[in-house]
């Protein structure tokens, strides 16, 4: 079974309107924490936002929310007011303890692109 | 700055050839990773280490070989590539329960 799962291979928005990009996760380890990452066309990985699985509050950072639901085991992200240059690919990760140690897994990403 | 760094950044060779790309970080970080990027796949974490003389193997460790003599350093070696290792690789660096890694730039590999 797939851990971590983004089964949007790719979505269009709107400039200036909001966009959610789905992630759905698997893990038996209670404390697991969430990333996304944009990778832009240039290549490289950009950290976007982080969820600890402990976190009571949704993480926000500026334009970018995290929508945790623990119990559906959803990690969504959430980008308000879509710009230009939002238009990316959006990897969501899993960081999970594995037999005293800890590995990350990531989702095959979602490609964003943002319209004029 | 904090910073990863990868060398080298585009790397093309044949069957066979033997080949280290280097990993380097400044930030003092226990954990490093490697990870391979292909279209379609996301990224595959290839080898980790949560510090010096300790690896681990990551879902596709087949074909590559890793060590970790000194904690800034984590270089990825091919003893023998394939056309299948033919990718986009990826290094980071990080803290457990840290909020996040930091990557280094990418090395883009070619193998004919």
């Amino acid at each position: 079974a797939q851990k971590i799962t983004q089964t949007q291979p790719g979505m269009f928005v709107q400039e200036k309107e909001a966009v959610t990009l789905d992630c759905t996760y698997d893990t038996s380890d209670p404390s697991y924490g969430l990333f996304w990452y944009k990778q832009p066309s240039s290549g490289e990985m950009i950290f976007l936002i982080y969820q600890g699985s402990y976190d009571q509050q949704n993480a926000t950072e500026g334009r970018y929310s995290l929508n945790f639901q623990k119990a559906r085991k959803s990690a969504n992200l959430v980008i308000s007011a879509s710009q230009l240059g939002d238009s990316a690919m959006y990897f969501c990760a899993m960081r999970e303890r594995d037999s005293g140690t800890y590995k990350y897994i990531f989702g095959t990403g979602t490609r964003l692109k943002v319209l004029a | 700055e904090a910073q990863v760094t990868q060398n080298p950044r585009y790397l093309i060779t044949v069957t066979g050839k033997k080949l280290t790309v280097t990993c380097s970080q400044n930030m003092n970080h226990e954990y490093m990773s490697w990870y391979r990027q292909d279209p379609g796949l996301g990224l595959r974490q290839i080898y980790y280490s949560m510090n010096v003389e300790v690896t681990d193997k990551g879902d596709v460790p087949e074909g590559y070989k890793v060590s970790r003599k000194e904690k800034r350093n984590f270089p990825l070696i091919l003893e023998s590539p394939s056309p299948n290792q033919t990718s986009l690789y990826f290094c980071a660096a990080g803290r457990e329960h840290q909020e996040t890694q930091y990557f280094g730039p990418g090395t883009r590999l070619l193998v004919l």
